[in-house]
């Protein structure tokens, strides 16, 4: 099984800024089958990156996503108010699908 | 448009059985598979497995094998998971979303459906 580690934990910014999150997986994800998504509470999760780096019909382009084998990244270029929220990768090359653990953006 | 309608909130005592549908609808069903997805309280997202409705395939996480049944009814558009010998731990928000195998991503989710396990 892929374990996925989201770092950091919680990412304290203010709107306007930059947002870089990180996940690293315990082994080589294969053919970048690395998946991202946004949640807010009460709601289900939303995809945004597929892929590892193709957004989903919809997504903004302030949303980006990076990376190949075991470290990926998503960066939100310029923070909005709608994007305060927890994000989780999740890859989707080898049984079991797993998810990492999230980071939460909040508001500084 | 695409949209995946879960069945309501559920109460369970342990040792008993819980059985939640999801409605397909804006797509072809038998065109994309199914997953599941679950989530305690206050935690993270948790894969607990894909059917095809093409096919009836299914692939389980391990820790629920033998617990866990997925199914699907094509004559509804509804897929099915059945989790059997319920325990505090299962207690979650539980998901069905489109896509979700390997290979294959998760696009549309359902609302999700509460079970509590409580005696």
């Amino acid at each position: 099984e892929i374990v996925l580690t989201q770092s950091p934990g919680t990412l304290s910014l203010s709107p306007g800024e930059r947002a870089t999150l990180s996940c690293r997986a315990s082994q080589s994800v294969s053919s970048s089958y690395l998946a991202w998504y946004q949640q807010k509470p009460g709601q289900a999760p939303r995809l945004l990156i597929y892929g590892a780096s193709s957004r989903a019909t919809g997504i903004p382009d302030r949303f980006s996503g990076s990376g190949s084998g075991t470290d990926f990244t998503l960066t939100i270029s310029r923070l909005e108010p709608e994007d305060f929220a927890v994000y989780y990768c999740q890859q989707y090359g080898s049984s079991p699908l797993t998810f990492g653990g999230g980071t939460k953006v909040e508001i500084q | 448009q695409v949209q995946l309608a879960q069945s309501g909130a559920e109460v369970k005592k342990p040792g008993a059985s819980v059985k939640v549908s999801c409605k397909a609808s804006g797509y072809t069903f038998t065109s994309y598979g199914i997953s599941w997805v679950r989530q305690a309280p206050g935690q993270g997202l948790e894969w607990m497995g894909w059917i095809s409705p093409y096919n009836g395939n299914t692939n389980y996480a391990q820790k629920l094998q033998g617990r866990v049944t997925m199914t699907t009814d094509t004559s509804t558009s509804t897929a099915y998971m059945e989790l059997r010998s319920l325990r505090s731990d299962d207690t979650a928000v539980y998901y069905c979303a489109r896509g979700g195998a390997v290979a294959g991503t998760s696009d549309y989710w359902g609302q999700g459906t509460l079970v509590t396990v409580s005696s």
